[in-house]
């Protein structure tokens, strides 16, 4: 079993829909969680950290549950340029260690 | 703005060949990394750096080796190219703790025939 593991997609998704994206990872003892967006071709970039309480930035939502040792990520009236993959980031204490997921694709449609 | 900066956007290189990847970041932050990314793997640490002259591993450190004898500068070597490191490889540096974002380079797509 993977250490993080996304479901791959696509999701393939009209403007202005709802969409979410779980990640489930595998180290109970994971600590801290970040969601990266990457655009086709380019380099990934921070979308947003993942706090225990959830956090909001506009229109995406991320929450974390430690219980089921899964993070997720809501993105509300989608547009066309939040087509990209989404890469969940989990880090572990003890040594540094930092897993990416493989990431999940989304695509949104006009 | 931060910048991190890499050497090439596109290499080919022959089997054989010893590579050289040059990553440089304009931040003053303490620790660089590099990973490579392929389809349906992600993104895998090669190396990392959290100051000037230290190294770890990462999780598949074999056939590369890391060189940091300037803040701003971590270069990543491929002692002999085989194609099974054909990769995008890229570059990534955080300050404070490791846990912090990380900035990344555009990347270097890198195919060894």
């Amino acid at each position: 079993r993977k250490e993080v593991e996304q479901d791959p997609g696509p999701f393939n998704v009209p403007e202005g829909a709802t969409v979410a994206f779980n990640c489930t990872y595998s180290n109970s003892a994971s600590q801290s969680f970040f969601w990266y967006r990457q655009d086709c071709r380019k380099e990934p970039k921070l979308l947003m950290s993942v706090y225990s309480s959830g956090n909001e930035d506009g229109r995406f939502t991320a929450q974390l549950n430690r219980a089921s040792q899964y993070i997720s990520l809501l993105i509300r009236d989608s547009k066309l340029s939040d087509s990209a993959t989404y890469l969940c980031v989990v880090n572990t204490a003890g040594g540094f260690k930092t897993i990416f997921g493989a990431g999940t694709r989304l695509f949104v449609k006009a | 703005d931060v910048k991190v900066t890499q050497s090439s956007r596109y290499l080919v290189k022959r089997t054989g060949e010893k590579v050289f990847l040059e990553c440089v970041q304009d931040m003053d932050h303490e620790n660089m990394f590099w990973y490579r990314q392929d389809p349906g793997l992600g993104l895998r640490l090669i190396y990392f750096s959290y100051d000037v002259k230290m190294k770890e591993k990462g999780d598949i450190p074999e056939g590369y080796s890391v060189s940091r004898e300037k803040k701003e500068r971590f270069s990543l070597i491929l002692e002999s190219a085989s194609t099974n490191q054909t990769s995008m490889y890229l570059c990534a540096s955080s300050s404070g703790g490791i846990y912090n974002e990380q900035f990344f380079g555009p990347g270097t797509r890198l195919t060894v025939l």
